[in-house]
């Protein structure tokens, strides 16, 4: 079956636009994962949906940063207002869902990234 | 909260030699999840191996083992017979266990290894 798709694969855009990145998780997952990968800080973990919800945002670097899952399928995250430091790598994965206790241990699967370059 | 360090930011190996890749990682947490996924040059992240804390026995996955400390909290990654397609970046990745899936996978910095022909 598919993997995770995630669109654009690159992304170049000027400084204080918006761009909108789509995931597109393995069908049947039902959580969905956003990570940023970026020089500096290595990979770091943004954000989870489980279904169509996000419990906790906090992951997010600000609030120029949203996300969104509609239909417990495809994810979008938006950067408002892009700035140079939000030159990244974007990934996101998906996972089956499972109850309190097994969760850690599924998998994640990861597609292949959107290269946001900021100029 | 968790750390996760890997202490060879670059490692080579001879074809069909082993190489072992470190990492140590910080929690207070006693149910948790330890992972290598491997990361090419197409960007694609691909679990190579997987350890649950409770188990004792190391994980093995045909020429991929680990070498899980508990109680020194390192996790290390044992690549035998190495092979050019094992080249790639290397990360070590935690999860506890009981975070209800809320909670994300803390990566290390990564090992770049190198296959030497």
């Amino acid at each position: 079956g598919a993997g995770v798709s995630q669109s654009p694969s690159n992304k170049v855009t000027e400084k204080g636009k918006d761009v909108e990145l789509r995931c597109d998780p393995i069908s049947g997952h039902t959580a969905l994962y956003w990570y940023r990968q970026s020089l500096g800080q290595g990979l770091e973990f943004l954000i989870y949906f489980q279904g169509n919800s996000a419990p906790d945002k906090s992951g997010l670097p600000s609030d120029r940063f949203s996300a969104e899952r509609t239909g417990g399928s495809v994810s979008t995250l938006t950067i408002q207002r892009t700035q140079q430091e939000d030159s990244a790598v974007y990934l996101c994965a998906s996972s089956l869902g499972g109850t309190r206790g097994t969760w850690g241990g599924y998998e994640q699967y990861f597609g292949p990234g959107t290269r946001l370059t900021v100029t | 909260a968790q750390t996760v360090t890997q202490s060879q930011p670059e490692m080579s190996v001879q074809e069909a030699e082993t190489v072992t890749l470190s990492c140590t990682y910080d929690t207070s947490e006693s149910d948790y999840y330890l992972f290598w996924y491997k990361q090419p040059p197409s960007r694609q992240m691909i679990l190579v191996i997987r350890q649950e804390a409770y188990k004792q026995q190391n994980a093995t996955e045909n020429r991929f083992s680990v070498n899980f400390q508990k109680a020194a909290k390192s996790f290390s990654l044992k690549i035998s017979d190495s092979q050019l397609g094992d080249a790639a970046m290397y990360f070590c990745a935690y999860r506890r266990g009981s975070g209800g899936g809320a909670d994300g996978l803390t990566f290390g910095k990564g090992t770049h290894l190198i296959i030497q022909p």
